[in-house]
């Protein structure tokens, strides 16, 4: 079956400390995303990639990093400058860039700081 | 620019009643719009969109939404509750300037009573 995975699905970290979240999809999707989810405050965009090499800043790209070095492998760190990472981290990718293309989502990782 | 607002962070039904989540737009161009649902600790899945043609969209689940430009409104309904229609719902908006970045609600939490 085709579709996006997260790993680990609960991550502790130290303050101080970095972290990669995992992501992979075998949909052969172009695009990808990742997005930070607070209670109460939706979904907002950390960082976007369209292809491979390539990525952009999202609305929150401070204090995290990404790297697209394969098609199916977009992998998030989430570094000691981020003041406040404790949160649910998705995932998503689409077909392509182009605006009204569906976007999906993995089962999510969530980070809490101790 | 672009906005979304979702009036009501809660709402209660009855099974069998009617649901109505209100979601309202704004964006600098002509938009698409999604609905999605998250269930607890889970990521995102796609119940509709609008992206052009006819106006009144049909999703899965039950679930449709109509765009109203005049009202810069997509609302999402479905005749009759379903206790598995227990969820959290999330409304978004994506502009035809290129990119695929979506804006999301802040979203709204459903609850269905007996």
């Amino acid at each position: 079956d085709g579709g996006i995975t997260q790993s680990p699905k609960y991550l502790f970290r130290k303050e101080g400390q970095n972290v990669t979240l995992s992501c992979e999809q075998n949909l052969n999707h172009d695009a990808m995303y990742w997005y930070r989810q607070d209670p109460g405050q939706g979904l907002r965009l950390i960082y976007y990639s369209q292809i491979v090499n390539d990525f952009q800043k999202g609305d929150i790209a401070e204090g995290y990093s990404v790297s697209r070095e394969k098609k199916e492998s977009f992998p998030l760190t989430v570094t000691s400058a981020q003041k406040n990472p404790t949160a649910f981290y998705l995932c998503a990718s689409s077909i392509d860039l182009v605006g009204g293309a569906e976007q999906f989502f993995g089962p999510g990782t969530r980070l809490t700081v101790l | 620019a672009q906005s979304v607002t979702q009036l009501g962070s809660h709402v209660s039904v009855s099974e069998g009643a009617l649901v109505l989540l209100r979601c309202n737009y704004s964006s600098s161009v002509p938009p698409y719009l999604f609905w999605y649902v998250q269930y607890p600790n889970q990521g995102l899945q796609l119940l509709l969109k609008y992206t052009t043609g006819a106006t009144l969209v049909k999703g899965i689940n039950g679930f449709e939404a109509e765009f109203k430009k005049s009202e810069t409104s997509f609302h999402l309904t479905k005749p009759s509750a379903h206790m598995s229609d227990a969820a959290e719902y999330f409304c978004a908006v994506s502009g035809t300037g290129g990119g695929n970045k979506l804006t999301f609600g802040t979203g709204t939490q459903l609850k269905v009573e007996l």
